[in-house]
C-alpha cells in the first residue's frame, strides 16, 4: 500500500464503452497527475491538476476526460478508446511546496482495450 | 528543458554481481534528483534520492551521488538479488517554468534483470 490507491486495477471495455479510472490519495498532497505508461515506450505525463486546477494537458485525445473534483480524489472518464490506448494507468500526488520529496505513485490500472 | 538520459537496457546479471545504472541530466536550475523502481505489475516506488551536490542517497543496498561538475546520478548495488529484477528509472524534480508543482521529468527506463 503506496498510500495512493487506483481502482479498478484491471479493466477490459469495448471501443464503444464509456469507464472511468479512480485515483484517491489522503497524504495530504494537493498536486495529481495521470501517466500512460505503453510497451516500449516512456512514461507519458498525460494531465497534472495543482491545487485542483488542471494545469497542465499534454495534447491528450478528447477522448480522456479528467476529472478532480477536490485535493484527495482524481479520475480520468474514458469513452470511445482506441486500442492503441492499452496501457498501464499510474496515478502520483505530490506536495506543491514540497519539490524535493518527489511523487507518490499508485499501482495503476491496468486497461485493455477490444 | 529539462532532459534525464539513462543508459540503454536490458541490463541482465547473476545474483551477487555489481550494478551500475548511468543516469545523466540536463537542468537549468538546481533539481533534486530521483531513483525510482518499478516490480512486475505495479507503480513506481522511490528507491532513494538526493537534493543538493554532493548528497549521497542510499536505500535496500543501493546507492546514488548526486555529481553536479559531470551531471550524473548513477545507481549502484554492490551484490543484486534475484529480487531486485525490475524496472528503473532515474528523475529530476525542479520547479523551473513558473509550475506551481515540482515537475518531475523521467528518464525512459533500465530493465534489470537477475538470474540465480
Amino acid at each position: 500500500e503506496t498510500g495512493v490507491t487506483q481502482t479498478p486495477r484491471h479493466l477490459v471495455m469495448g471501443m464503444t464503452n464509456k469507464k472511468s479510472l479512480k485515483c484517491e490519495q489522503h497524504l495530504g498532497h494537493n498536486a495529481m497527475y495521470w501517466y500512460k505508461q505503453s510497451a516500449k515506450k516512456p512514461l507519458e505525463l498525460m494531465f497534472v491538476y495543482s491545487l485542483e486546477e488542471r494545469v497542465e494537458n499534454n495534447s491528450v485525445p478528447s477522448r480522456f476526460s479528467p476529472e478532480c473534483p477536490n485535493s484527495s480524489h482524481l479520475f480520468l472518464h474514458l469513452h470511445t478508446l482506441q486500442p492503441e490506448d492499452s496501457a498501464l494507468y499510474l496515478c502520483a500526488s505530490s506536495l506543491t511546496d514540497r519539490v524535493n520529496y518527489g511523487y507518490t505513485f499508485g499501482s495503476g490500472t491496468r486497461l485493455t482495450v477490444v | 528543458g529539462n532532459s534525464v538520459t539513462q543508459m540503454e537496457g536490458p541490463v541482465t546479471l547473476s545474483e551477487e554481481a555489481f550494478l551500475t545504472i548511468n543516469c545523466t541530466y540536463t537542468a537549468t536550475g538546481y533539481p533534486s534528483l530521483f531513483w525510482y523502481v518499478q516490480y512486475p505489475g505495479e507503480g513506481l516506488q522511490l528507491l532513494l534520492k538526493a537534493t543538493k551536490a554532493d548528497d549521497k542517497g542510499s536505500n535496500k543496498g543501493f546507492e546514488a551521488t548526486y555529481r553536479k561538475e559531470t551531471t550524473s546520478f548513477h545507481l549502484e548495488k554492490g551484490s543484486v538479488q534475484v529480487s531486485d529484477s525490475a524496472v528503473y528509472f532515474c528523475a529530476l524534480s525542479d520547479r523551473t517554468g513558473g509550475t506551481s508543482y515540482g515537475k518531475l521529468t523521467f528518464g525512459q527506463g533500465t530493465i534489470l534483470t537477475v538470474h540465480p
